[in-house]
């Protein structure tokens, strides 16, 4: 069964600095795919970053990039240059293996990133 | 550009009563889902469907029911409500053509059962 673990409840990051978001996953499938998303307190579900088991580089999107340890099973989200607007809720989540069928994601507990001024 | 749509946006039920969320996306894609979310988890998946007339049970499907009559709608149909499924539902969308494209999600039902 596959498994996503968010170790970090919560977090805190001053304005304008950098902070990395852990996310480890457990699968026994060679196709997948990691994804993070954004739920701001008014609770939308956005889309940051993906990743796929089989892409050779780092993902980046804007601020955000993902540091892709596959051997480790990490995929930790950094965010670059923290805006009091990146206080939120964030989810990694994966999607199992394949190109067919399901595109069900398993989705860890959470990080809440709280941005200080 | 409307994307995924759910209604109602916040409901509270009486123990037995049932009800169905509504979900609409015009994006034209094949898969839908269905997700709660409980106070300090992540999402969970309760069914999803690949397209129309067929559905399928996700990690937590009890008291749950789906059908799929169109590439648009997927409703989510509690029976007999318990407190139990006070929950925030999302339901999601994602094309089946590329396995890299995320899931749309609608903003959310807050269901509240007392």
């Amino acid at each position: 069964a596959q498994k996503i673990t968010q170790t970090q409840p919560g977090m805190f990051v001053q304005e304008k600095e950098a902070v990395t978001l852990d996310c480890t996953y457990d699968t026994s499938d060679q196709s997948y795919g990691l994804f993070w998303y954004k739920q701001p307190s008014s609770g939308e579900m956005i889309f940051l970053i993906y990743q796929g088991s089989y892409d050779e580089q780092n993902a980046t999107e804007g601020r955000y990039s993902l540091n892709f340890q596959k051997a480790r099973k990490s995929a930790n989200l950094v965010i670059s240059a923290s805006q009091l607007g990146d206080s939120a809720m964030y989810f990694c989540a994966m999607r199992e293996g394949g190109d067919t069928g399901r595109r069900a994601l398993t989705f860890g507990s959470g990080t809440r990133l709280q941005v200080q001024p | 550009n409307a994307g995924v749509t759910q209604t109602p946006k916040f409901q509270v039920l009486k123990t037995g009563q049932s009800m169905t969320l509504q979900c609409a996306q015009d994006m034209n894609h094949e898969y839908m889902s269905w997700y709660r979310q409980d106070p300090g988890m992540g999402l969970r998946l309760i069914h999803y469907s690949v397209g129309a007339g067929i559905t399928d049970q996700g990690e937590v499907p009890n008291g749950y029911n789906v059908s799929r009559s169109t590439t648009e709608d997927f409703p989510l149909r509690l029976l007999s409500a318990a407190p139990s499924q006070t929950s925030v539902y999302f339901c999601a969308s994602s094309s089946l053509v590329n396995s890299n494209q995320p899931q749309h999600f609608g903003d959310g039902t807050r269901l509240s059962i007392l």
